[in-house]
């Protein structure tokens, strides 16, 4: 089975923090995705990557950034945390562009 | 406007019900429709993939995709307890790097 683990599945942060969210998954697969979940605005793409090395922004990439440095791992980085990046951040992998998206569990992020 | 637009919910319905869930989209681009369910503090799993208009079944699971009305469907039938949980209707397009849009989710419950 696809595993994709996400390093904490609950983190609580200080304004002005930087806050670093890991993602691993463990199927080889090129592509891999870091969103954001927040109701009744279903799933934003922050940040993507289809290949080492490379990044292209999402949806919504201010006030995050991304560090791809291993294909099994993809970090999301906040570089100062603000209260309205409160949120649960969801990373995904998948082989190819219209390939299934396999889903870690999530980290529910509040910054106070 | 949104690029998907997913029924708000919340559905309530008794055990052995059928559920129908829409989506209606504004891209005529999109070809890939997925429809994921996320079980509460889990990541989203994907449940039904298809490719252009035409319907798909999958045991108690049907999906229908209507290009011409922008419109994509999900049907459970005889729902279950087990059914409960958030359906995220999402859709891809090559004109846009096949990222994927979401729906907001339809949080379901089925009575038993």
């Amino acid at each position: 089975d696809v595993k994709v683990t996400q390093s904490s599945r609950y983190l609580v942060k200080r304004t002005g923090e930087k806050v670093f969210l890991e993602c691993v998954q463990d199927m080889d697969h090129e592509n891999m995705f870091w969103y954001r979940q927040d109701p009744g605005l279903g799933l934003r793409l922050i940040y993507f990557s289809y290949d080492v090395k490379m990044k292209e922004k999402g949806d919504i990439p201010e006030g995050y950034s991304v560090s791809r440095e291993k294909k099994e791992r993809f970090s999301l980085i906040l570089e100062s945390a603000s209260t309205n990046q409160t949120s649960m951040y969801l990373c995904a992998s998948g082989e190819g562009a219209t390939d299934e998206q396999f889903f870690g569990p999530g980290t529910r992020l509040t910054v106070l | 406007q949104k690029e998907v637009e997913q029924d708000p919910g919340p559905l309530s319905v008794p055990e052995g019900a059928i559920v129908s869930l829409n989506c209606t989209y504004s891209n005529s681009a999109f070809q890939y429709f997925m429809w994921y369910r996320q079980y509460s503090r889990k990541g989203p799993e994907l449940l039904m993939y298809t490719y252009s208009s035409g319907n798909k079944e999958d045991g108690r699971f049907t999906a229908q995709v209507d290009k011409s009305s922008k419109y994509i469907s999900l049907f459970i039938r005889d729902s279950q307890p087990s059914d409960s949980a958030t359906y995220l209707c999402a859709m891809s397009a090559p004109s846009n790097d096949y990222k994927l849009s979401f729906g907001a989710g339809t949080t379901v419950t089925v009575r038993a």
